[in-house]
């Protein structure tokens, strides 16, 4: 199985800051790369697909890049509503894996 | 607008199994792929497997032993079954359209196993 892994399991910040978070792949996965937000109680929302792709409705300042192995979601001045866990899942190879979360709290 | 909805009991005992219902509106199930995923205590996230549009199916083979994904188009709803649960499968439980990335998710079941 292909595993991810995110980095930093925990970012406090400030609103206004802008953040990136990162996922790297156990090996190479082209741009089969996608984010979640999940917020307490609520089911996760796709950000971003392919890496870089935009999602109808999505926020504009939630923004993706990388391919291979390292992959890097941006939010560009975070607001107070971000504030939530973010997950990477890759769809290259089956089974469909999720990396372990990256928790955006307030500082 | 799609949506989906996850039905099914809150407590399962150990070793008994575990029956899931997700009720699609808005899409037909005869289109696209349809998953089941998982988040247990502590945020780890666990693909299930899936349901095509054709019917045939792909499990995640940490669980393939255990489990079973069905359909029934004429009501347009797709379901899980778990056999043999222990505890390390208690879970929040979750419904989604699957397009290589999950679209439309459910509002999530949270399943605990206990006796």
């Amino acid at each position: 199985d292909i595993v991810l892994t995110q980095s930093p399991a925990t970012l406090s910040v400030t609103p206004g800051e802008s953040v990136s978070l990162s996922c790297r792949a156990s090996q190479g996965i082209s741009t089969s790369i996608h984010w979640y937000q999940q917020k307490s109680n609520e089911s996760p929302r796709l950000l971003i697909k392919y890496a870089s792709q935009s999602i109808s409705g999505i926020p504009s300042r939630f923004s993706g890049s990388g391919s291979g192995t390292d992959f890097t979601l941006s939010i560009n001045r975070v607001e107070s509503e971000d504030f939530s866990v973010y997950y990477c899942q890759q769809s290259y190879s089956l089974p469909w894996t999720f990396g372990g979360g990256t928790k955006l709290e307030l500082k | 607008e799609v949506q989906l909805q996850e039905s099914g009991p809150g407590l399962v005992k150990p070793s008994q199994s575990l029956s899931l219902t997700c009720s699609v509106t808005g899409y037909s199930i005869t289109s696209n792929y349809w998953g089941w995923i998982r988040k247990f205590p502590g945020n780890k996230m666990e693909w299930i497997g899936h349901i095509s549009y054709s019917g045939s199916t792909s499990y995640n083979p940490s669980l393939k032993s255990r489990i079973s994904i069905t359909r029934d188009t004429s009501k347009n709803q797709f379901f899980l079954q778990l056999n043999s649960v222990t505890t390390e499968d208690t879970a929040t439980y979750y419904c989604a359209r699957e397009l290589m990335s999950f679209d439309y998710w459910g509002q999530g079941v949270m399943v605990t196993v206990s006796s």
